[in-house]
């Protein structure tokens, strides 16, 4: 099955921004959807953003204006950039990706990358 | 914005019981849910999709159900490698956005 390789630990100072890739390890992506979901130290998920469907990308009401999420199809590339870095944001990123979209129908995150930690700190 | 509720928060079990997972929307999700299974250092799993279908490679002890506001997760007898912390995630299409609920982690007694 195809894996997601992200890219590696990011150290940050606050007020920075970081970018965050992912790229399938064989293939491309497609049309395939891609998610970002994030996971504090000790704490649980939460989704940052996606692309939709049509190209777009949604994000997390708590990200807007913070968060871009984008694909490079020229080098089949995911990629998510977080700008006005706290120690807040201090976690392991996921990428995830839903091979399938349906009308009606939810197919879950089904590939998920080993997750890039970025540590926010002065 | 649709928040989910997790219960318990803790199940403490012992291999071979059976053990059931609850997952609550605060509107209606339809059957835009799905499960994930994580352990210690490692990305989430999906286990369940569209509230009852089992993923690919998902053993048949794993069983979703539930509509509308209310789901279930059922591991119909608990192997040793079962004992993690189980997700739900629902999906809103209009605008596409996501949202997990807090957790519930599965313990061995």
């Amino acid at each position: 099955q195809v894996q997601l390789v992200q890219s590696g630990a990011e150290v940050k100072k606050p007020g920075s921004s970081v970018k965050v890739s992912c790229k399938p390890s064989r293939g491309t992506f497609n049309n395939h959807v891609i998610n970002w979901v994030r996971q504090a130290p000790g704490q649980g998920l939460e989704w940052v953003g996606g692309t939709t469907p049509s190209g777009s990308a949604n994000y997390a009401q708590k990200f807007q204006g913070r968060v871009t999420i984008t694909a490079d199809k020229s080098t089949n590339t995911a990629y998510m950039e977080l700008s006005s870095l706290t120690s807040d944001d201090t976690a392991i990123y996921y990428c995830a990706k839903e091979t399938k979209v349906g009308t009606g129908f939810y197919y879950g995150l089904d590939v998920w990358g080993h997750g890039t930690a970025v540590t926010v700190s002065s | 914005e649709i928040v989910l509720t997790q219960s318990p928060a803790t199940l403490s079990l012992s291999p071979g019981e059976r053990a059931t997972l609850s997952c609550r929307a605060s509107q209606s999700v339809s059957t835009y849910l799905a499960w994930y299974q994580q352990k210690p250092g490692q990305p989430p799993r999906l286990l369940i999709y569209n509230a009852s279908f089992r993923a690919s490679g998902i053993p048949t002890r794993f069983s979703g159900s539930g509509s509308g506001a209310d789901f279930t997760l059922t591991i119909s007898s608990l192997e040793p490698e079962d004992f993690a912390v189980y997700y739900c995630q629902q999906l809103t299409n209009w605008p596409r956005t996501f949202t997990f609920g807090p957790g519930t982690r599965v313990e061995i007694k």
